[in-house]
């Protein structure tokens, strides 16, 4: 299957720094997902990507679907501490054996009031 | 927005008990739902696809006689976890795909914490 590979795997930062975050992928992705998952929950979409090159802000975030389709970064700005969670890229994959869904590997984010 | 519901929340069950899992689109209808698997600080893992009206897609290393799943409308599927062991504890999260493009994201449910003693 595919692998999305996201850096870093953890952040420990102060409230009111900003954050970055990248995704990258071995194969071409058409659509690249951002997801944060709060502790005990299902995984909450915050940003969806479409078009390579594509840049796209929600509130604080905002990302960034990279030209060769294959990586995204996202950032967020001014840290608070509700940003606490796991954010994963996602994205589909279309091969001979069909659409597939893949996550990353999740980066994991404290913000230090 | 897509809003996935997923019953229950939580279960705490005896070895050898069958749980069976709900995930419902609330506000859109999902001919596709997808049921994940997740450990502590891992990733999602993608068990099977669900699709309204046939069989579901197992991904590789899933028994399919183990997680019987059933897509019987175009807004809920069902897991069931038959005849659960304490290997089968976990947090297993359902999401559906709004409209039948595949570029559409998905939406997820809030997850199930299953305990089985």
């Amino acid at each position: 299957g595919q692998q999305l590979n996201q850096s870093p795997q953890s952040m420990f930062i102060q409230e009111g720094e900003d954050v970055s975050m990248n995704c990258t992928s071995s194969s071409i992705f058409n659509t690249w997902l951002w997801y944060k998952q709060d502790p005990g929950e299902g995984p909450v979409l915050l940003i969806a990507l479409y078009k390579a090159g594509e840049l796209t802000s929600n509130g604080r975030l905002t990302a960034q679907f990279g030209i060769t389709r294959k990586d995204s970064f996202l950032n967020i700005s001014a840290s608070i501490p509700s940003d606490v969670g796991i954010y994963f890229c996602a994205g589909p994959y279309f091969s001979n054996t069909g659409n597939q869904f893949y996550f990353g590997t999740g980066t994991s984010l404290t913000v230090i009031p | 927005g897509a809003v996935v519901s997923q019953h229950p929340s939580r279960v705490i069950c005896k070895s050898g008990t069958s749980v069976k899992i709900e995930c419902r689109s609330l506000d859109f209808q999902a001919t596709t739902m997808f049921w994940y698997r997740q450990f502590p600080k891992q990733s999602l893992m993608l068990m099977a696809t669900s699709n309204e009206g046939s069989k579901a897609t197992y991904e590789q290393g899933v028994e399919k006689d183990k997680f019987l799943i059933n897509h019987a409308s175009l807004t809920l599927s069902t897991l069931t976890v038959t005849s659960a062991h304490p290997e089968d504890s976990s947090f297993y999260i359902c999401s559906a795909r709004e409209g039948g493009w595949g570029n559409q994201p998905q939406h997820f449910g809030d997850g199930t914490r299953l305990s089985i003693l």
